[in-house]
């Protein structure tokens, strides 16, 4: 059961454009909402996190969007690169005292900066 | 440096035959995890571990074996009882915190192709 939903799969965007990756979760006892950046032949890399009481946070051109009503987040790209390429996942961590930390990933989505 | 060591970084392995991944962390980190990437599905959480001698199932368990003999290191083995080994590995490490204070750090990936 895929407890966090993404979209889209794959986007393409010009250079200095925005990317919008969307993410839809079930469950509400998730209270940790990452984003991870993978490139090709690569391990995903932390790019931005939030907690679900905090409605926005932004570093740098990276901004995260938090709907906890919705149960929904995104990632906004502002001024896309062509470093930016990459294929970025959401994610959601529950933490149980007895086994740790459980984070479930989003499908991916993969984003080219066309030059 | 600090940082996760996988290996190998491809195997290949003929059907019927258990195949076991390495990953060595001395990011001092006490949770460690076995994610499963295949295109499309994103990262599938198979092991994790909050402490040494103790580790739960992920959500898709089945046909794979993990071990905790020491911190700095969590082995995962690909038994023949997997249907459809060929993937990518990939390996974790956290501070196992509470959620919001664990952020992983990704190994770079073992490929794994049953012929």
């Amino acid at each position: 059961q895929q407890q966090v939903k993404q979209s889209p799969q794959s986007l393409i965007v010009q250079k200095g454009g925005i990317s919008i990756i969307n993410c839809a979760y079930e469950n509400t006892a998730f209270d940790y909402f990452p984003w991870y950046q993978q490139f090709p032949g690569k391990g995903p890399a932390l790019l931005i996190a939030i907690r679900p009481d905090v409605s926005e946070k932004k570093e740098g051109r990276f901004t995260i969007s938090f709907n906890k009503s919705a149960k929904q987040f995104s990632l906004h790209i502002m001024d896309s690169q062509p470093g930016d390429s990459a294929t970025y996942f959401c994610a959601a961590s529950i933490w149980f005292k007895a086994a740790g930390n459980k984070l479930t990933f989003g499908g991916g989505t993969r984003v080219l900066v066309k030059p | 440096d600090g940082g996760i060591t996988q290996s190998p970084k491809y195997l290949f392995r003929k059907e019927g035959q258990n195949v076991t991944l390495s990953c060595e962390q001395n990011l001092n980190h006490d949770a460690m995890y076995w994610y499963r990437q295949d295109p499309g599905q994103g990262l599938r959480l198979i092991y994790y571990s909050q402490i040494v001698n103790d580790f739960q199932k992920g959500d898709i368990a089945e046909g794979y074996s993990v071990s905790r003999e020491k911190k700095e290191s969590f082995p995962l083995t690909v038994t023949s009882a997997q249907k459809n080994p060929t993937a990518f590995y990939l390996c974790a490490s956290g501070t196992g915190g509470a959620s919001g204070a664990n952020v992983l750090t990704f190994g770079a990936g073992s490929r794994l192709t049953v012929l």
